[in-house]
C-alpha cells in the first residue's frame, strides 16, 4: 500500500485532457513539494514537474501540476499516443525521521 | 553530458551481500544530493535511500540496518551495499539526482540511470 493514493489506470482519447490525481496527509503533500514522473516502457523515470508546478526544460507545456491542500494533480492537455505511460506522484514525507514516498503509480491508455 | 552509470547488479543468495556503484559526470557531483530507487518487475517505483551533500543519510524502514548509502565526491561517485538480502529486495536499482542538495527539501529527481538488475534467489 504505498503512501501516496493515485488511480491506478486513466484512459482519454487523444487531443483530449485527462488528470491524474494524488493524495497524500499533512506530513507529505500537505507541508512539501510533489513532484511528477513519467516512465515510458522499458525506459527510466523521467522528471515531468517539480516542485508542485514547474516544467523543467525541455517537457511539454502540455503537462501541467496543480496542488491543495493533502492533494495534487497532474493534468495533460491534447493527448498524444506518444504520452501512454506510468506517471508517479512523490513528495518528502516528515513522519519516521523522513522518508521519499511514491504514489502507486497510474497507467494512462490514449484510446 | 550528464549522466548516471549504475554498475554491479547481478545474482545473489538470500542472506548475500552486494555493492551497487552510480558514475556521475557532466556535473557537480558534490553539489546534489543523491538517491537510490528501485522497481520489482511490474510494480511501482519504491526509494531506498538518500545522502545529501553534507553526508546525512535517510532509509525506509524496509531497508534500515541492512543497506548504507555512500558517496565519494573525489570519484563522483554514489554506492548501496546492501547486506542480508531478501527475496523482496529483487528489483532494478536506479540513483538518481536529486535537485535540493538536501533529501528533506523535497528534491525532485532530475537525471536517472538506467539501472541495473539485483536478483536475490537461491
Amino acid at each position: 500500500q504505498s503512501v501516496l493514493t493515485q488511480p491506478p489506470s486513466v484512459s482519454e482519447a487523444p487531443r483530449q485532457r485527462v488528470t491524474i490525481s494524488c493524495s497524500g496527509s499533512s506530513s507529505n503533500i500537505g507541508n512539501n513539494a510533489v513532484n511528477w514522473y513519467q516512465q515510458l516502457p522499458g525506459k527510466a523515470p523521467k522528471l515531468l514537474i517539480y516542485y508542485d508546478d514547474l516544467l523543467p526544460s525541455g517537457v511539454s507545456d502540455r503537462f501541467s501540476g496543480s496542488k491543495s491542500g493533502t492533494s495534487a494533480s497532474l493534468a495533460i492537455s491534447g493527448l498524444q499516443s506518444e504520452d501512454e505511460a506510468d506517471y508517479y506522484c512523490a513528495a518528502w514525507d516528515d513522519s519516521l525521521n523522513g522518508r521519499v514516498v511514491f504514489g502507486g503509480g497510474t497507467k494512462l491508455t490514449v484510446l | 553530458e550528464v549522466q548516471l552509470v549504475e554498475s554491479g547488479g547481478g545474482l545473489v543468495q538470500p542472506g548475500g551481500s552486494l555493492r551497487l556503484s552510480c558514475a556521475a559526470s557532466g556535473f557537480t557531483f558534490s553539489s546534489y544530493d543523491m538517491h537510490w530507487v528501485r522497481q520489482a518487475t511490474g510494480k511501482g517505483l519504491e526509494w531506498v535511500s538518500a545522502i545529501g551533500t553534507a553526508g546525512d543519510t535517510y532509509y525506509p524502514g524496509s531497508v534500515k540496518g541492512r543497506f548504507t548509502i555512500s558517496r565519494e565526491n573525489a570519484k563522483n561517485s554514489l554506492y548501496l551495499q546492501m547486506n542480508s538480502l531478501r527475496a523482496g529486495d529483487t528489483a532494478v536499482y536506479y540513483c538518481a539526482r536529486g535537485l535540493g542538495g538536501s533529501p528533506s527539501s523535497g528534491s525532485a529527481f532530475d537525471i536517472w540511470g538506467q539501472g541495473t538488475m539485483v536478483t536475490v534467489s537461491s
